[in-house]
């Protein structure tokens, strides 16, 4: 069984800049979500998306954008970077979605510096 | 208010020893469900232990076991019999079962762990 990957492991960019980070969802998981890691704190939810349409948004602005593929990968792009993007983006992916105990799988995460 | 709270932003413990991580956590739901992950250095978040806000008896999973006080809105992970490659980041994390933004987790700061031989 596959886990969840992500890439590229490590991505330098300056600000104003695009990028967009990759993840494969685990073998059989159709939900997959974004959350952000700033350095020293938790993770916090970007979003989610269920069978290629989002369901689900926290409290990040529209520069955050995503896409879900036919294959449940995704992609998490960021336009006009800024300095406070530098983080760990980590991808997590679920085998369904809406239930309370519905354990996450995450990847090892993409580390971002903006400079 | 900050929903989950862990209070330990450090803490040492003897290898062979048990340990408990603090945990705090703040909802006005009835249903909700509790987590705790790890995160060793390598960045990945690896699920350790779960329990329900209905379930009476608490969590173990070998080594790992919650604390679960509903009353005190605390879930407290224990780890029994610690070994050095417990070392890494404890994260305590909430999913809430009214309004929830399909299955987010709402994470705590989380506690670092280092184990001593």
């Amino acid at each position: 069984e596959t886990g969840v990957t992500q890439s590229p492991t490590h991505l330098i960019k300056t600000r104003g800049q695009q990028v967009t980070l990759r993840c494969s969802s685990q073998s059989g998981h159709n939900t997959v979500s974004w959350y952000q890691q700033a350095l020293g704190q938790g993770p916090q939810f970007i979003f989610q998306y269920y069978r290629e349409e989002e369901n689900g948004r926290g409290n990040f602005p529209p520069r955050f954008s995503g896409l879900q593929f036919p294959n449940y990968s995704s992609e998490l792009n960021v336009n006009a970077l800024e300095l406070d993007d530098s983080a760990l983006y980590l991808c997590a992916s679920s085998l369904k979605t809406g239930t309370i105990n519905e354990k996450l799988f995450f990847g090892s995460g993409t580390q971002l510096s903006v400079l | 208010a900050q929903k989950i709270t862990q209070t330990q932003p450090g803490m040492f413990v003897q290898e062979k020893e048990a340990v408990t991580l603090d945990c705090t956590y703040d909802t006005s739901d009835q249903s909700y469900g509790l987590f705790w992950y790890k995160q060793p250095s390598s960045g990945e978040m690896i699920f350790l232990i779960y329990q329900g806000s209905y379930d009476e008896q608490n969590a173990t999973e070998g080594r790992y076991s919650l604390n679960f006080q509903k009353a005190r809105k605390s879930a407290n992970l224990v780890i029994s019999a610690s070994q050095l490659g417990d070392s890494a980041m404890y994260f305590c994390a909430m999913r809430e079962g009214r309004g929830n933004a399909g299955n987010m987790l709402t994470f705590g700061g989380g506690t670092r762990l280092m184990v001593k031989p």
